[in-house]
Protein backbone atom coordinates (compact mmCIF):
# COMPACT_ATOMS: atom_id res chain seq x y z
CA UNK A 1 0.00 0.00 0.00
CA UNK A 2 0.62 3.61 0.01
CA UNK A 3 3.62 4.79 2.34
CA UNK A 4 5.76 7.60 2.96
CA UNK A 5 8.54 6.52 5.21
CA UNK A 6 11.68 9.40 6.47
CA UNK A 7 14.53 8.56 7.50
CA UNK A 8 16.94 10.63 9.86
CA UNK A 9 13.92 10.99 12.92
CA UNK A 10 16.01 13.46 14.40
CA UNK A 11 18.58 16.22 12.96
CA UNK A 12 20.66 18.32 14.62
CA UNK A 13 22.42 21.64 12.63
CA UNK A 14 23.93 24.45 13.23
CA UNK A 15 22.28 28.17 13.05
CA UNK A 16 23.79 29.41 9.40
CA UNK A 17 24.98 25.78 8.24
CA UNK A 18 22.42 24.39 5.63
CA UNK A 19 20.36 21.33 6.36
CA UNK A 20 18.80 18.33 4.44
CA UNK A 21 15.92 16.56 5.60
CA UNK A 22 14.97 13.07 3.53
CA UNK A 23 12.20 11.32 2.22
CA UNK A 24 11.29 7.91 0.94
CA UNK A 25 8.11 7.25 -0.65
CA UNK A 26 6.70 3.71 -1.80
CA UNK A 27 3.94 4.75 -4.44
CA UNK A 28 5.20 4.90 -7.84
CA UNK A 29 2.27 6.39 -8.78
CA UNK A 30 1.96 9.81 -6.46
CA UNK A 31 2.24 12.80 -8.52
CA UNK A 32 2.03 15.15 -6.00
CA UNK A 33 4.62 15.55 -3.05
CA UNK A 34 4.42 18.66 -0.49
CA UNK A 35 6.40 19.53 2.52
CA UNK A 36 5.43 20.54 6.20
CA UNK A 37 6.54 22.23 8.68
CA UNK A 38 5.01 22.03 12.36
CA UNK A 39 5.87 23.64 15.44
CA UNK A 40 4.94 22.46 19.07
CA UNK A 41 1.37 22.55 19.65
CA UNK A 42 0.41 23.92 16.14
CA UNK A 43 -0.86 22.52 12.62
CA UNK A 44 0.90 21.62 10.14
CA UNK A 45 2.22 25.01 7.82
CA UNK A 46 2.85 24.29 4.13
CA UNK A 47 6.19 24.88 3.05
CA UNK A 48 6.78 23.83 -0.66
CA UNK A 49 5.13 21.56 -3.01
CA UNK A 50 6.48 19.77 -6.19
CA UNK A 51 4.58 18.09 -9.17
CA UNK A 52 5.86 14.21 -10.37
CA UNK A 53 6.82 16.46 -13.63
CA UNK A 54 9.47 18.20 -12.16
CA UNK A 55 12.53 17.32 -10.14
CA UNK A 56 13.86 20.49 -8.72
CA UNK A 57 11.84 23.70 -6.71
CA UNK A 58 13.08 26.44 -5.04
CA UNK A 59 11.21 28.77 -2.57
CA UNK A 60 12.51 32.05 0.11
CA UNK A 61 15.62 29.56 1.31
CA UNK A 62 14.31 26.03 0.94
CA UNK A 63 14.47 23.74 -1.93
CA UNK A 64 12.59 20.58 -2.66
CA UNK A 65 14.61 17.53 -5.12
CA UNK A 66 12.52 14.66 -6.25
CA UNK A 67 13.66 11.50 -7.74
CA UNK A 68 11.32 9.73 -9.26
CA UNK A 69 14.12 7.08 -9.83
CA UNK A 70 14.59 6.03 -6.12
CA UNK A 71 11.21 7.54 -4.77
CA UNK A 72 13.25 9.69 -2.80
CA UNK A 73 12.19 13.41 -1.87
CA UNK A 74 14.32 16.10 0.10
CA UNK A 75 13.74 19.23 1.31
CA UNK A 76 17.20 21.64 2.17
CA UNK A 77 16.68 24.46 4.12
CA UNK A 78 19.37 27.18 3.16
CA UNK A 79 21.05 29.33 6.01
CA UNK A 80 19.02 27.38 8.83
CA UNK A 81 17.68 29.55 11.48
CA UNK A 82 16.30 28.87 15.24
CA UNK A 83 13.15 29.48 13.80
CA UNK A 84 13.51 26.51 11.64
CA UNK A 85 13.46 24.35 14.48
CA UNK A 86 10.66 22.02 14.06
CA UNK A 87 9.11 18.57 12.69
CA UNK A 88 9.26 18.30 9.21
CA UNK A 89 6.84 16.28 7.42
CA UNK A 90 6.77 15.19 3.66
CA UNK A 91 3.52 13.88 2.11
CA UNK A 92 2.43 12.25 -0.72
CA UNK A 93 -1.05 12.51 -2.68
CA UNK A 94 -2.43 9.19 -3.63
CA UNK A 95 -6.01 8.42 -2.66
CA UNK A 96 -5.36 10.61 -0.24
CA UNK A 97 -2.75 12.97 1.38
CA UNK A 98 -0.04 10.07 3.08
CA UNK A 99 2.36 11.51 5.94
CA UNK A 100 5.87 10.12 6.65
CA UNK A 101 6.72 9.93 10.34
CA UNK A 102 8.33 13.61 10.37
CA UNK A 103 12.18 14.41 11.15
CA UNK A 104 12.38 16.62 14.36
CA UNK A 105 15.25 19.55 13.10
CA UNK A 106 17.14 20.94 15.84
CA UNK A 107 19.19 24.21 15.67
CA UNK A 108 21.97 24.67 17.48
CA UNK A 109 23.15 27.81 18.65
CA UNK B 1 -5.29 33.40 2.01
CA UNK B 2 -6.42 29.57 2.08
CA UNK B 3 -6.88 30.46 5.84
CA UNK B 4 -8.54 27.03 8.22
CA UNK B 5 -9.51 28.21 11.71
CA UNK B 6 -10.43 25.05 14.26
CA UNK B 7 -12.28 25.90 17.13
CA UNK B 8 -11.09 24.99 20.43
CA UNK B 9 -7.57 24.80 20.67
CA UNK B 10 -7.86 23.22 24.13
CA UNK B 11 -10.19 21.26 25.88
CA UNK B 12 -10.64 19.13 28.66
CA UNK B 13 -13.87 17.28 29.73
CA UNK B 14 -14.83 14.12 31.65
CA UNK B 15 -15.43 10.06 30.25
CA UNK B 16 -18.68 10.20 29.39
CA UNK B 17 -19.12 13.45 27.53
CA UNK B 18 -19.10 14.31 24.30
CA UNK B 19 -17.33 17.20 22.40
CA UNK B 20 -17.71 19.20 20.01
CA UNK B 21 -14.38 20.93 17.62
CA UNK B 22 -15.15 22.95 14.76
CA UNK B 23 -13.08 23.23 11.14
CA UNK B 24 -13.85 26.59 8.75
CA UNK B 25 -12.41 27.71 5.73
CA UNK B 26 -12.46 32.02 6.42
CA UNK B 27 -11.57 32.52 2.91
CA UNK B 28 -12.49 29.61 0.38
CA UNK B 29 -14.64 27.21 0.18
CA UNK B 30 -14.22 23.71 1.07
CA UNK B 31 -16.33 20.70 -0.53
CA UNK B 32 -14.21 18.26 1.26
CA UNK B 33 -12.47 18.78 4.95
CA UNK B 34 -10.40 15.94 6.14
CA UNK B 35 -9.87 14.95 9.95
CA UNK B 36 -6.55 14.37 11.67
CA UNK B 37 -5.69 12.54 14.87
CA UNK B 38 -1.82 12.86 15.95
CA UNK B 39 -0.19 11.08 18.95
CA UNK B 40 2.83 12.66 20.71
CA UNK B 41 5.62 12.55 18.61
CA UNK B 42 3.92 10.53 15.83
CA UNK B 43 2.81 11.58 12.38
CA UNK B 44 -0.86 12.70 10.97
CA UNK B 45 -3.05 9.77 10.91
CA UNK B 46 -6.06 10.10 8.87
CA UNK B 47 -9.51 10.12 10.26
CA UNK B 48 -12.04 10.35 7.94
CA UNK B 49 -12.81 12.72 5.10
CA UNK B 50 -15.47 14.66 5.75
CA UNK B 51 -17.65 15.56 2.08
CA UNK B 52 -20.51 18.88 2.17
CA UNK B 53 -23.72 17.44 2.05
CA UNK B 54 -22.84 13.98 2.53
CA UNK B 55 -21.86 11.19 4.90
CA UNK B 56 -18.15 11.05 6.10
CA UNK B 57 -16.04 8.51 4.61
CA UNK B 58 -14.23 6.72 7.46
CA UNK B 59 -10.70 5.27 7.76
CA UNK B 60 -10.26 1.69 8.26
CA UNK B 61 -10.42 1.04 12.21
CA UNK B 62 -11.92 4.54 12.93
CA UNK B 63 -15.83 4.01 14.95
CA UNK B 64 -17.94 6.63 12.98
CA UNK B 65 -20.36 6.89 15.59
CA UNK B 66 -17.73 7.88 18.20
CA UNK B 67 -16.09 10.46 16.31
CA UNK B 68 -19.80 11.98 14.29
CA UNK B 69 -18.74 14.50 11.46
CA UNK B 70 -21.10 17.26 10.11
CA UNK B 71 -20.07 18.82 7.04
CA UNK B 72 -23.08 21.25 6.59
CA UNK B 73 -21.64 24.21 4.61
CA UNK B 74 -18.59 25.00 2.49
CA UNK B 75 -17.44 26.22 5.20
CA UNK B 76 -17.46 24.67 8.18
CA UNK B 77 -17.17 21.07 9.08
CA UNK B 78 -17.62 19.55 12.88
CA UNK B 79 -15.92 16.68 14.73
CA UNK B 80 -18.31 15.36 17.56
CA UNK B 81 -16.38 12.87 20.17
CA UNK B 82 -19.09 11.09 21.78
CA UNK B 83 -19.11 9.01 25.28
CA UNK B 84 -15.23 10.52 25.51
CA UNK B 85 -12.59 8.15 27.11
CA UNK B 86 -9.40 8.98 28.38
CA UNK B 87 -7.63 6.97 25.22
CA UNK B 88 -9.59 9.73 23.28
CA UNK B 89 -7.36 12.03 24.20
CA UNK B 90 -5.47 13.38 21.34
CA UNK B 91 -4.47 16.21 19.00
CA UNK B 92 -6.89 16.53 16.83
CA UNK B 93 -5.88 18.39 13.27
CA UNK B 94 -8.84 19.25 10.52
CA UNK B 95 -7.90 20.41 6.65
CA UNK B 96 -8.64 21.43 3.42
CA UNK B 97 -7.68 22.13 0.18
CA UNK B 98 -8.99 25.09 -2.24
CA UNK B 99 -8.82 22.86 -5.25
CA UNK B 100 -8.87 18.84 -5.35
CA UNK B 101 -6.50 18.07 -7.94
CA UNK B 102 -2.41 18.51 -6.26
CA UNK B 103 -3.27 21.16 -4.20
CA UNK B 104 -1.60 21.78 -0.96
CA UNK B 105 -3.73 20.52 2.28
CA UNK B 106 -4.06 24.00 4.77
CA UNK B 107 -4.17 22.85 8.15
CA UNK B 108 -6.22 24.43 11.39
CA UNK B 109 -3.86 24.76 14.45
CA UNK B 110 -5.23 21.55 15.91
CA UNK B 111 -7.11 21.10 19.34
CA UNK B 112 -6.06 19.09 22.41
CA UNK B 113 -8.34 17.05 23.64
CA UNK B 114 -7.58 15.78 27.40
CA UNK B 115 -10.37 13.50 29.23
CA UNK B 116 -10.17 12.91 32.12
Amino acid sequence: GESVGLHLPTLSVQEGDNSIINCAYSNSASDYFIWYKQESGKGPQFIIDIRSNMDKRQGQRVTVLLNKTVKHLSLQIAATQPGDSAVYFCAENGQNFVFGPGTRLSVLP
Amino acid sequence: GAVVSQHPSRVICKSGTSVKIECRSLDFQATTMFWYRQFPKKSLMLMATSNEGSKATYEQGVEKDKFLINHASLTLSTLTVTSAHPEDSSFYICSASISSYNSPLHFGNGTRLTVT
